[in-house]
């Protein structure tokens, strides 16, 4: 069974303090591995998709990774206006249903 | 990235009313669209999958007589929620694939039913 797995599940960080996310995944083949960032009380917003393992993306302050094993969302001097619940999804092979993790919620203070 | 739309936002209704949820992809062709449910402070919760011109796929536990999806075009699916009650309360959200692509979500409904 697809199982994906979202570490801490929530995080405090002073602004400017750096950290990492961990979505640790099982799937039988990998079609691919998102990354998506949610507001309270609205839908997921698109970060990254990673494809293969050793693929890196970045977006501002955002930087994410892939293994074959996991992923990881590295936040680099992160601000109050990143404090969001972050989510991790895996498209397995053979499958375009995405399997979430719970997320992450990561709260920035000033 | 692409667009999804979602529509309407917010949403209150009396019980054993109906209320349909649009989603709409703008800018691309939907093959695939995926409705969801997301309790306070839960992940997403898939509902069900519906391809372009054929039934919903639900899942298990969701009464697809209670929530009917309908996938008419490439560009829009519909969700109603059927003799809605105080318990169908919640945040649904649409997501909408295309082909060789990633899924890509909707605003978000947030439906009260008093």
């Amino acid at each position: 069974e697809d199982q994906v797995t979202q570490s801490p599940e929530a995080l405090r960080l002073q602004e400017g303090e750096s950290s990492s996310l961990n979505c640790s995944y099982t799937v039988s083949g990998l079609r691919g591995l998102f990354w998506y960032r949610q507001d309270p009380g609205k839908g997921p917003e698109f970060l990254f998709t990673l494809y293969s393992a050793g693929e890196e993306k970045e977006k501002e302050r955002l930087k994410a990774t892939l293994t074959k094993k996991e992923s990881f969302l590295h936040i680099t001097a992160p601000k109050p206006e990143d404090s969001a619940t972050y989510l991790c999804a895996v498209h397995p092979g053979g499958s375009y249903i995405p399997t979430f993790g719970r997320g992450t919620s990561l709260i920035v203070h000033p | 990235g692409a667009v999804v739309s979602q529509h309407p936002s917010r949403v209150i209704c009396n019980s054993g009313t109906s209320v349909k949820i649009e989603c709409r992809s703008l800018d691309f062709q939907a093959t695939t669209m995926f409705w969801y449910r997301q309790f306070p402070k839960q992940s997403l919760m898939l509902m069900a999958t519906s391809n372009e011109g054929s039934k919903a796929t639900y899942e298990q536990g969701v009464e697809k007589d209670k929530f009917l999806i309908n996938h008419a075009s490439l560009t829009l699916s519909t969700l109603t929620v059927t003799s809605a009650h105080p318990e169908d309360s919640s945040f649904y959200i649409c997501s909408a694939r295309g082909d060789r692509m990633g899924a890509f979500f909707g605003q978000g409904t947030r439906l009260t039913v008093v």
